[in-house]
């Protein structure tokens, strides 16, 4: 079982101010990373997957990039708002089985 | 728009009873999963199935059984439902790629095991 760590598990954030937190993962043997956002009541929905060392990706105020060498990914919100209020999910693995380690998740409130 | 639907949104059970859960995929995938989400401890696999008839163990196996006897349908089954399955239950499904490709959840099922 891949061991996927991120931190931290809870953070509150004041609307508009931006925020980052990380996730890390077993550089050896890497796949892809994947990032999804869980709102209360929904499904998680997918962010982004990157794949590359040095990948960055971006949609709208939340972006990530990934250090596959060292084995972490950083998702930024920029001027967070109440909306971005969710649990930011990482996932590591892949390949061949095709299956996901996840992470605990980042749990996100933004505060009005 | 891609769909996942699961049979219930909240679902309360007696210890010893048997328990369908139900998973529906629109996309025509591959791959299907079902994992269990507990305060504290983030996503686990329970089971996964990568063709019809074809099934995997995931992390957490003991308790649970699968069916896949068509391709846009995958059911967990707790053969004899105990109090520590209670839990968030997620399906998602994905394209038989490399591992690169977004799975795509239903909206859980939260099982109450009384």
């Amino acid at each position: 079982i891949l061991n996927v760590e991120q931190s931290p598990q809870s953070l509150h954030v004041q609307e508009g101010d931006s925020t980052n937190f990380t996730c890390s993962f077993p550089s050896s043997n890497f796949y892809a990373l994947h990032w999804y956002r869980w709102e209360t009541a929904k499904s998680p929905e997918a962010l982004f997957v990157m794949t590359l060392n040095g990948d960055e990706k971006k949609k709208g105020r939340i972006s990530a990039t990934l250090n596959t060498k060292e084995g972490y990914s950083y998702l930024y919100i920029k001027g967070s708002q109440p909306e971005d209020s969710a649990t930011y999910l990482c996932a590591s693995g892949g390949g061949g089985n095709n299956r996901l380690a996840f992470g605990k998740g980042n749990q996100v409130v933004v505060i009005p | 728009d891609v769909k996942v639907t699961q049979s219930s949104r909240y679902l309360v059970k007696r210890t010893g009873e048997k328990v369908f859960l139900e998973c529906v995929q629109d996309m025509d995938h591959e791959n299907m999963f079902w994992y269990r989400q507990d305060p504290g401890l983030g996503l686990r696999l329970i089971y996964f199935s990568y063709d019809v008839k074809m099934k995997e163990k995931g992390d957490i196996p003991e308790g649970y059984s699968v069916s896949r006897e068509k391709k846009e349908r995958f059911s967990l089954i707790l053969e004899s439902a105990s109090t520590n399955q209670t839990s968030m239950y997620l399906c998602a499904s994905n394209t038989r790629g490399q591992g690169a490709d977004t799975q795509y959840f239903g909206p859980g099922t939260r099982l109450t095991v009384l």
